[in-house]
């Protein structure tokens, strides 16, 4: 079965703390998407990864082909950076759409 | 912003009512989604659209009708729905499929709540 976990489902951190986010997904994947749910409901795209490593701002996502894992880092977090992240796998030989995580819920207090 | 635009926003329907959701993106993509995020769950696909063509029916029922009149519009009509409907739908675009290493784009959600 094609499945996508994610880890942990609740996090809180004060304001400047390193965060980590996992996913990991059974099957072998052709993308793999990290994504942010702000609490009114709207989604904004992080990052798409197929391999290694991406950078942007603070945020940080890395992908593990052979483990299939991905981690999701956020460097001197900020009460702005509470959200909802989720991870969404495109899984190789699906018809090619998103298979969602359930999401981690972060928050980061001042 | 996003690029895609969901009205309402918010929307309160009773069982017996037929409501529609709209969509709109201007970002120039072939590919639009419907998703279902009830309380607790992950998003689920419901359609896919592209090139105004359905591609993707995720054995949604029947008192969801979309419509995709051209590739930059499109519809989600609610009919005699239940109450365990009550969530956010969410639009999406993309260019072909995320899957292609393409970015997918969300609107702002429509919550519904059916009484």
């Amino acid at each position: 079965k094609n499945e996508v976990e994610q880890s942990p489902q609740n996090l809180t951190a004060q304001e400047g703390e390193f965060i980590t986010i996992n996913c990991s997904y059974s099957v072998g994947i052709s993308a793999l998407h990290w994504l942010q749910q702000h609490p009114g409901g709207g989604i904004v795209s992080l990052f798409m990864l197929s391999s290694g490593k991406k950078k942007h701002g603070r945020l940080i996502a890395t992908i593990n082909i052979q483990e299939k894992h991905s981690s999701l880092h956020i460097t001197a977090s900020h009460p702005r950076d509470s959200a909802v992240y989720i991870c969404a796998v495109v899984f190789s030989g699906s018809a090619r759409q998103l298979t969602f995580g359930s999401g981690t819920q972060l928050t980061v207090l001042p | 912003e996003t690029g895609v635009t969901q009205t309402p926003r918010h929307l309160v329907m009773g069982m017996t009512n037929k409501k529609s959701l709209k969509c709109e993106q201007h970002l120039g993509h072939n590919a639009m989604y419907w998703y279902k995020q009830s309380a607790k769950k992950p998003l689920e696909l419901m359609f896919v659209y592209n090139f105004k063509e359905q591609t993707e029916n995720n054995s949604v029922p029947s008192r969801f009708s979309p419509e995709c009149p051209n590739s930059s519009h499109l519809f989600l009509h609610l009919h005699t729905l239940q109450p365990e409907d009550s969530a956010l739908y969410l639009c999406a675009s993309s260019q072909d499929s995320p899957g292609t290493g393409n970015t997918i784009y969300f609107g702002e959600g429509s919550w519904l709540t059916v009484v």
